[in-house]
Parts: structure tokens; C-alpha cells; sequence
């Protein structure tokens, strides 16, 4: 049963190195979302795809943070020069497309990437 | 903007105790409500939702009713169990991307 996958699953790394998380979505789920959850700041949104196109990158925290998708498929969301406030809990989700003027479509869930920068 | 406030945890009950986790909203528009459930060691999963108002959402004895007069989303067990500790997270769809809005969560530990 193929639910979202990301991997690694836990990454430790250096203050200042650069780090790249994969988020393999469900099959078909062509709407794609990164989400962080840290200590202080709680679950918070980064980044909206539809298809190959981010629509919606407002929750990104800095120009340090990056994500792509392609094929329609596998995301990678890149940090550049990492610093300790991005040590975190990134998550991914997918679901189908909304409906225009629809509110809902369930998303599911990924079991994250736990990023330690030391 | 968007935002949802819900209880400040943790919430601390004996088996078999009626719960309530408290959640409020404030949205433009008429956004679908939600509650996740986050078990110990576990990925965050969808407990329950609402997509208008007076639903009622339910499942696993939960139940929460979308308010909208009062902006609320309430979270209510009448009896829980040992094995609903977890981390419950209140959210909301912004209707233009469907990005989840989410509560700050309220850790809740059912002791036997």
C-alpha cells in the first residue's frame, strides 16, 4: 500500500551545509504540500504544487529555502546554508486536486524528515 | 489572515472521562474544519472533518460540530480511553490552495 513517503528520516547535519529532503507522494495526488513543525512555531505551511507548478510558496521562511517538483510526482525541498532554527520536523502531504470553489480534499500525510542542525 | 486557536494542553484525564479540547477560528469565506490526531512515534493522521456549517463530523467516538455563529469546532469524547493519548491539532482548508492551517495542538494523556 503505497501511502506518502520521505526520506531520509532523520538527517543530522552541520550549521551551514546544505540539505535536501525527498517527498514521494500517493500515486495520482497531483496536489503536493511541505509543512514544518517545530518546537516554537508550531505546524506551519512552506509550499503549495499543483502538476509541476508551486502556486503558493508564502509560508517559505527565507530565500535559503527552495522546492521543486517534477514529473508530476517526487518533491524535494532544498535548504541552503542551514542554520539552527531550521532544525525541525519537515513534513509533506498530497491529496487530489480541489474542485474549483470546493473547500476540502483530504490530505495524507507523510511520516517527515526530523532535521538536526548542529 | 486565517488562524485557528485551540487549548493550550496538556490535558490530563482518567480513563473513561469526558473530554473536550476547545477550538476557535477566524477565516474569511467558509473554509472546511478539521481535527488531526498525532499518536506517540506516529505520522500525523485525520481524525475528522466538517465542510460547512452545523456538520458534524465523526469518527472513533469523537465528535466535533462546525459553529459558525460562534466560530468554533470543538473536539468532544464522552468516555475516552488509554489509547487516545496523543496530540490533537485543530485546523482549516484556505479554500484557494486547500493548505491546512493549524492550531498550536493539545497533548492529551488518558491515565488508566
Amino acid at each position: 500500500g503505497a501511502g506518502v513517503s520521505q526520506s531520509p528520516s532523520n538527517k543530522v547535519t552541520e550549521k551551514g551545509k546544505d540539505v535536501e529532503l525527498r517527498c514521494d507522494p500517493i500515486s495520482g495526488h497531483t496536489a503536493l504540500y511541505w509543512y514544518r513543525q517545530s518546537l516554537g512555531q508550531g505546524l506551519e505551511f512552506l509550499i503549495y504544487f499543483q502538476g509541476n507548478s508551486a502556486p503558493d510558496k508564502s509560508g517559505l521562511p527565507s530565500d535559503r529555502f527552495s522546492a521543486e517538483r517534477t514529473g508530476g510526482s517526487v518533491s524535494t525541498l532544498t535548504i541552503q546554508r542551514t542554520q539552527q532554527e531550521d532544525s525541525a520536523v519537515y513534513l509533506c502531504a498530497s491529496s487530489f486536486p480541489g474542485l474549483a470553489g470546493s473547500s476540502y480534499n483530504e490530505q495524507f500525510f507523510g511520516p517527515g524528515t526530523r532535521l538536526t542542525v548542529l | 489572515g486565517n488562524s485557528v486557536t485551540q487549548m493550550e494542553g496538556p490535558v490530563t484525564l482518567s480513563e473513561e472521562a469526558f473530554l473536550t479540547i476547545n477550538c476557535t477560528y477566524t477565516a474569511t469565506g467558509y473554509p472546511s474544519l478539521f481535527w488531526y490526531v498525532q499518536y506517540p512515534g506516529e505520522g500525523l493522521q485525520l481524525l475528522l472533518k466538517a465542510t460547512k456549517a452545523d456538520d458534524k463530523g465523526s469518527n472513533k467516538g469523537f465528535e466535533a460540530t462546525y459553529r459558525k455563529e460562534t466560530t468554533s469546532f470543538h473536539l468532544e469524547k464522552g468516555s475516552v480511553q488509554v489509547s487516545d493519548s496523543a496530540v490533537y491539532f485543530c485546523a482549516l482548508s484556505d479554500g484557494a490552495t486547500n493548505k491546512l492551517i493549524f492550531g498550536t495542538g493539545t497533548l492529551l494523556a488518558v491515565q488508566p
